[in-house]
């Protein structure tokens, strides 16, 4: 069993629609990540989260520690928002950073 | 300029060949990190390096060996290259003080024949 999961593995969307993709880990965190993967491979942050919500732009991502329970949104979806969106979680040992936990990652379409 | 950098970005070789893949960064983190991404995997962790006398193995180390030549380099070699470490591998750093955020190469796609 995959300690992060994610949902949906694909996402089509039109252009101009809310979009949500979710993460659920199993491990104790010390914070969360979401990363996009361009189409042509390179891979870039997004957020770091440990409580609450952030928002970068059209991005907004939330997270539930009590429920180990991650959201991104995307509002007012557009064609370049096209990508891979994995999370990834950053396990919690004591005094010191643990590994870090990857989803298999979200393939978002968005259509004209 | 790219922070990190990869190279090479594609590379075909054959079974049995050794292989070294580079990575340089320009961020002056400590930490660094191989990993390598197959179709439908999540990215998995091959070997990650504290500083530069400290390198440990990721869970997916065997076939692999590494070197931290300096606090900017870190190299990844395949000893004798098999089909199934065809993969896309990326190389990242991190800041340990702050938000650990990882930064990610371009990727090099390696095909072993």
């Amino acid at each position: 069993k995959n300690e992060v999961e994610q949902s949906p593995q694909n996402l089509t969307a039109q252009e101009g629609e809310f979009i949500t993709i979710n993460c659920s880990y199993s491990v104790g965190i010390s914070a969360l990540h979401w990363l996009q993967q361009h189409p042509g491979g390179g891979i870039v942050s997004l957020f770091m989260l440990s409580s609450g919500k952030k928002k970068h732009g059209r991005l907004i991502a939330t997270i539930n520690i009590q429920e180990k329970h991650s959201s991104l949104h995307i509002t007012a979806s557009h064609p370049r928002d096209s990508a891979v969106y994995i999370c990834a979680v950053r396990s919690y040992r004591g005094s010191t950073l643990g590994r870090l936990y990857f989803g298999r990652g979200t393939q978002l379409t968005v259509w004209p | 300029d790219a922070d990190v950098t990869q190279t090479p970005r594609n590379r075909i070789t054959k079974t049995g060949k050794r292989i070294m893949l580079e990575c340089s960064q320009t961020k002056g983190h400590d930490r660094m990190y191989w990993y390598r991404q197959d179709p439908g995997l999540g990215l998995r962790l091959i070997y990650y390096s504290f500083d530069v006398k400290d390198i440990n193995k990721g869970e997916i180390s065997d076939g692999y060996s590494v070197s931290r030549q300096a606090q900017a380099k870190f190299s990844l070699s395949l000893e004798s290259a098999i089909p199934n470490q065809t993969a896309l591998y990326f190389c990242a750093t991190s800041d340990y003080w702050g938000t650990d955020t990882q930064y990610f190469g371009p990727g090099t796609r390696l095909t072993v024949l």
